[in-house]
């Protein structure tokens, strides 16, 4: 059985760093891409990052871009989410999310139960 | 990016009927679309991908369809079960986008 698990949420000062992890269970996570998702308080959902099955190939939305930085290790079956210059913007539940395939396509058929971040003084 | 309309933002309907949710692209995405649930608390869940293939798992009451930059959502009779916010999400272009939900309650 597919599972994801995230942790690493958390109440963090505006310019903070926070870094997530999502563990995976039941499939191994160099087999597919992964994603981060997110989710503001009473908000819609936001595409955050992706990274590839195969190789390094790492996306960002432009919100985030220079200030996040996705990553995994296979020994640990294991996504991170690193956050760096946080604002209250970034305020949000965050997701990981499976894809269908190696390469990102953003084919999510599973999720995590989510991680909140809280970036507030 | 692709901007992702859907509307109603908010639907109020009866357990038993039958409800249409339409999502809109901003320019051409052929069937490279999903549907999601969400309820309180929870995950999104898929319902169908592809615009019309129904998720294994997922009731036949729920129903797909559309291409191009217009896709629809039916559910053909609410279930208690059903009511929650449902989501489109496109991953034809880069980066994929969400619809802004449509929150469906019981009237």
């Amino acid at each position: 059985e597919v599972q994801l698990l995230e942790s690493g949420g958390g109440l963090v000062q505006p310019g903070g760093s926070l870094r997530l992890s999502c563990a995976a269970s039941g499939f191994t996570i160099s087999s597919y891409a992964m994603s981060w998702v997110r989710q503001a308080p009473g908000k819609g959902l936001e595409w955050v990052s992706a990274i590839s099955g195969i190789g390094d190939s790492t996306y960002y939305a432009d919100s985030v871009k220079g200030r996040f930085t996705i990553s995994r290790d296979y020994s640990k079956n294991t996504l991170y989410l690193q956050m760096n210059s946080l604002r209250a913007a970034d305020t949000a539940v965050y997701y990981c999310a499976k894809d269908l395939v190696q390469v990102a396509r953003y084919y999510f058929d599973y999720w995590g139960q989510g991680t909140l971040v809280t970036v507030s003084s | 990016d692709i901007q992702m309309t859907q509307s109603p933002s908010s639907l109020s309907a009866s357990v038993g009927d039958r409800v249409t949710i339409t999502c809109r692209a901003s320019q051409d995405i052929r069937n490279d679309l999903g549907w999601y649930q969400q309820k309180p608390g929870k995950a999104p869940k898929r319902l169908i991908y592809a615009a019309s293939s129904l998720q294994v798992g997922v009731p036949s009451t729920f129903s797909g369809s559309g291409s191009g930059t217009e896709f629809t959502l039916t559910i053909s009779s609410l279930q208690p079960e059903d009511f929650a916010t449902y989501y489109c999400l496109q991953h034809n272009s880069y980066p994929p986008t969400f619809g802004q939900g449509t929150r469906l309650e019981i009237k």
